[in-house]
């Protein structure tokens, strides 16, 4: 079993709606959670990173982590198009900060006008 | 902005031929990273180094070294190229205790 789960998709979704991209992981010792977002033959991009629990807002963005489920989530509001990327979700322990990042496979999003 | 430089995007090399696969930093980052990116399996850390001249294993270190004799720049080497080190490889850079930035990545196949 992976350290950390994530569904490939494709997620397909018109624009203007509400996408819920997940990641589940199994080390409890996880405390820095990042989702990072990758357009096609480009590099990563960090989106949003927290720390410990809770939510965190960034305009139509929102992180989500709920450590007694090991589950963090990102939520898109009114989807655009240009949001169509494969998001990757990463996570790391206290101890090792963002030296040894784990990160899941990706989850490609499809926005159709 | 971080700017992560490396300096191939797309590489074709012969089985058993010595690669060097270089990055360059603008923003005076402690922290320097090789991964390598594959369908399926995701980031995987091959490298990284927190300082001139230090550099610590990731997970799938065998095949591979670095060098970082600048602060702004870590190179990764391939000392013979196998057809199992074809894959789109990612160097990104970062302060203490600051997330990773990323280039965008050099493809390289072996053939």
């Amino acid at each position: 079993q992976k350290e950390v789960e994530q569904d490939p998709g494709p997620l397909s979704v018109p624009e203007g709606a509400i996408v819920s991209l997940n990641c589940t992981y199994s080390n409890s010792a996880f405390q820095y959670f990042m989702w990072y977002r990758q357009y096609s033959r480009k590099g990563p991009e960090l989106l949003m990173y927290t720390y410990s629990s809770g939510n965190k807002e960034d305009g139509r963005f929102t992180a989500q982590v709920d450590k007694s489920s090991k589950y963090i989530s990102l939520f898109i509001r009114d989807s655009q198009p240009s949001d169509s990327a494969t998001y990757l979700c990463a996570m790391s322990g206290g101890d090792t900060g963002f030296q040894k990042l784990v990160f899941g496979t990706g989850t490609r999003l499809l926005v159709s006008p | 902005d971080v700017k992560v430089t490396q300096s191939s995007r797309y590489l074709v090399k012969r089985t058993g031929e010595k690669v060097f696969l270089e990055c360059v930093q603008d923003m005076d980052h402690e922290n320097m990273f090789w991964y390598r990116q594959d369908p399926g399996l995701g980031l995987r850390l091959i490298y990284f180094s927190y300082d001139v001249k230090m550099k610590e294993k990731g997970d799938i270190p065998e095949g591979y070294s670095v060098s970082r004799e600048k602060k702004e720049r870590f190179s990764l080497i391939l000392e013979s190229a196998s057809t199992n080190q074809t894959s789109m490889y990612l160097c990104a850079s970062s302060l203490n205790n600051s997330p990773l930035h990323f280039g965008n990545g050099t493809r390289l196949t072996v053939t």
